[in-house]
């Protein structure tokens, strides 16, 4: 069965850069793609990007210029960061993997909250 | 801009079927031909109940079920169950993207 726990941080200062990372077990990261996506409270889905197995990203517009995902093999882990964090940027943070664009396994996400 | 459009909210009584729509619109003509559906119910992480418009994943009740016309895909819940009150986003993709509905808040009455 496969398992996604992210972690990090709960509490962000404005313009800080936020570091999340992902870690799965019961599988390889390798061979699969995998999202990132947030959920402010009270509000919907967003998309904020994928990467790639062939090591390709791609990121949603709206954020593009200040998402980085990047993946660790040797630890099984996806990592997030988000620089110039500001309080919209409050929500809850998950990681799922995708196959053939479904998000078919999702961790159990984590709050982060921007506030000086 | 791409988007996928739901209804803020549906409601049903227990044992009727309802249906939720997601349609799809696309400035650049993106045709998002598979759907799948989440299912969220508060406080918890979004779990996937259909994909690829009409499949559904081992250990999900075939209560749900999956459909697509031109650009509409639907989702349907037979039989409601009070543990169906939760939200439902639809979900589909590009080649770089991925895009999400705004939700729906089911209420089971």
């Amino acid at each position: 069965q496969v398992q996604l726990q992210e972690s990090g941080p709960g509490l962000v200062k404005p313009s800080e850069t936020l570091s999340l990372t992902c870690t799965v077990s019961g599988d390889s990261i390798s061979g699969f793609y995998w999202n990132w996506i947030r959920q402010p409270p009270g509000k919907g889905l967003e998309w904020i990007g994928i990467h790639f197995f062939s090591g390709r990203t791609s990121y949603n517009p709206s954020l593009e210029s200040r998402v980085t995902i990047s993946e660790d093999w040797s630890k099984n882990q996806v990592s997030l960061k988000l620089t110039s964090m500001t309080p919209a940027d409050t929500a809850v943070y998950y990681c799922a993997r995708d196959r053939k664009g479904t998000s078919d396994y999702w961790g159990q996400g984590i709050l982060v909250t921007v506030s000086s | 801009q791409s988007a996928l459009t739901q209804p803020a909210s549906v409601s049903g009584s227990p044992g009727q079927s309802i249906t939720i729509s997601c349609t799809g619109t696309s400035s650049d003509g993106t045709d998002y031909s598979y759907v799948s559906w989440l299912q969220q119910h508060p406080g918890k992480a979004p779990k996937l109940i259909v994909y690829d418009t009409h499949k559904r994943p081992s250990g999900v009740s075939d209560r749900f079920s999956g459909s697509k016309s031109a650009n509409t895909a639907s989702l349907t819940i037979s039989g409601l169950q009070a543990e169906d009150e939760a939200d439902y986003y639809c979900s589909s993709y590009t080649s770089t993207s991925r895009v999400f509905g705004g939700g729906t808040k089911l209420t089971v009455l």
